[in-house]
């Protein structure tokens, strides 16, 4: 079945650090993607996405590209913050049996420091 | 503004006992959808809604169950609360059902079974 995998963490980086989070899919057809970021104590919020292929979300200084020949969806950021900090999810959903279901993968767990 | 509320935000019920959760959203909405979120899982589905008086089970739906008498609400019902049903519950909300459709995620209750 459909599956995200992504880096476990935690990341811990310092503030300004170049950041890179990466998630991988399997997928039977052409599924979107998404990345999710969970700040403390508070629900989902959708960061970015990309609905097909070579497509390049954005979103606060965080990119990424779906590229379909690796199955990927890596989520990066030029210089990270404090207020960075979060849990981030990566998802898919792809058509099954009709329903679009939106599948995600365990989170990643972001720490900034100063 | 338009929001999704859900309530309480923390419960501690003890086993056996019958809890329901509520998720309210003021979007009009015709799709929602009820997440447990445990470590190392992500979010996995539930149930979930396409309109009023339509449930449909998800992928860990042992357990709960869900009923829609209007567009604004859908109460999550733990028959009989076991301790593996410990965990933080997510409600969401989406305008349509395509695979590019956002979701949009409540603040969460942590619901703890002693």
């Amino acid at each position: 079945g459909d599956s995200v995998t992504q880096m476990e963490g935690p990341v811990t980086l310092s503030e300004e650090a170049f950041l890179t989070i990466n998630c991988t899919y399997t997928a039977t057809g052409y599924p979107s993607l998404f990345w999710y970021v969970q700040y403390p104590g508070e629900g989902l919020q959708l960061l970015l996405k990309a609905t097909k292929a070579d497509d390049k979300g954005s979103n606060k200084g965080f990119e990424a590209t779906y590229r379909k020949e690796t199955t990927s969806f890596h989520l990066e950021k030029g210089s990270v913050q404090v207020s960075d900090s979060a849990v981030y999810f990566c998802a898919l959903k792809a058509s099954s049996g009709g329903y679009n279901k939106l599948i995600f993968g365990a989170g990643t767990r972001l720490a900034v420091h100063p | 503004d338009a929001e999704i509320t859900q309530s309480p935000r923390h419960k501690i019920t003890e086993t056996g006992r019958q809890v329901t959760l509520a998720c309210h959203q003021t979007w009009n909405h015709n799709n929602m959808f009820w997440y447990r979120q445990d470590l190392g899982h992500g979010l996995r589905l539930i149930h979930y809604s396409y309109g009023v008086q339509d449930t449909n089970k998800g992928e860990v739906s042992d357990g709960y169950s869900v009923s829609r008498s209007n567009t604004e609400d859908l109460p999550l019902t733990l028959e009989s609360a076991a301790s593996s049903q410990t965990s933080v519950y997510f409600c969401a909300s989406s305008e349509r059902q395509g695979r590019n459709s956002e979701q949009y995620f409540g603040p969460g209750t942590r619901l703890t079974v002693t």
